[in-house]
């Protein structure tokens, strides 16, 4: 069971750069969602989806698209990267809506760092 | 505004003692709060939750205690152990909201000696 799995793991990119971060489950969870990690800062969200096709916008969307064409397949777009975009990027799913169904969580993949230089 | 406030960003202990990890949020709709617990290089783990019809939740070492009135959280991790060190993050959500979101504190650097 490969539970949330995230390519690539580390990533250098320059500035004004694109790039894909991938991610996939395997748990067939209807809810999606990436979050970056930075210092002093927890993990915030930047964008979520609750079913293919339903994507919406967490606390930092800025310079980051995504889509949902498939249940398993949630990945992240920097459209043109910035070194303020330099941090741990985790993607996660969940079985449904945070909290709402007992013994529900969130399962987060093993975390990608990028370096934008 | 940081709605899950973690406060102390590290906390030492020594093995077989209890450690004591506190939470307090701001947002009295939150209804839902969790623990997660991450080692270096590796992605947050599911520890423990609680709802807020109830004011503990207990497995195994781990117990966590909720305070609605006074907005705040704790986790208890007794006795604790080596392999508890890690970086433990609070998260909150208010699942009656429709807000599909779960609210992460800053997390807490435990430490714990052997």
């Amino acid at each position: 069971n490969a539970g949330v799995t995230q390519t690539p793991k580390f990533q250098v990119l320059k500035t004004g750069q694109s790039m894909t971060l991938q991610c996939a489950q395997d748990m067939n969870h209807e809810y999606m969602s990436w979050y970056r990690q930075d210092p002093g800062m927890g993990l915030r969200l930047i964008h979520y989806s609750v079913g293919a096709g339903i994507t919406d916008q967490g606390e930092v969307p800025n310079g980051y698209n995504v889509s949902r064409s498939t249940t398993e397949d949630f990945p992240l777009r920097l459209l043109s990267a910035a070194p303020s975009q330099t941090s741990v990027y985790f993607c996660a799913s969940s079985y449904s809506a945070w909290g709402t169904t007992s013994g529900n969580t969130i399962y987060f993949g093993e975390g990608s760092w990028l370096t934008v230089v | 505004d940081q709605q899950v406030k973690q406060n102390s960003p590290s906390l030492s202990v020594q093995e077989g003692r209890i450690s004591i990890l506190n939470c307090d949020y701001t947002n009295s709709m939150f209804d839902y709060f969790l623990w997660y617990k991450k080692y270096p290089a590796e992605g947050p783990t599911f520890l423990i939750s609680i709802s807020s019809i109830k004011d503990k939740n207990e497995d195994g070492r781990f117990t966590v205690f909720l305070n609605k009135s006074a907005k705040h959280l704790s986790l208890h991790i007794v006795p604790s152990q080596p392999g508890d060190s890690a970086v433990y993050f609070c998260a909150a959500s208010d699942t009656q909201g429709g807000s599909e979101k779960l609210v992460f504190g800053k997390g807490m650097k435990l430490t714990v000696n052997p």
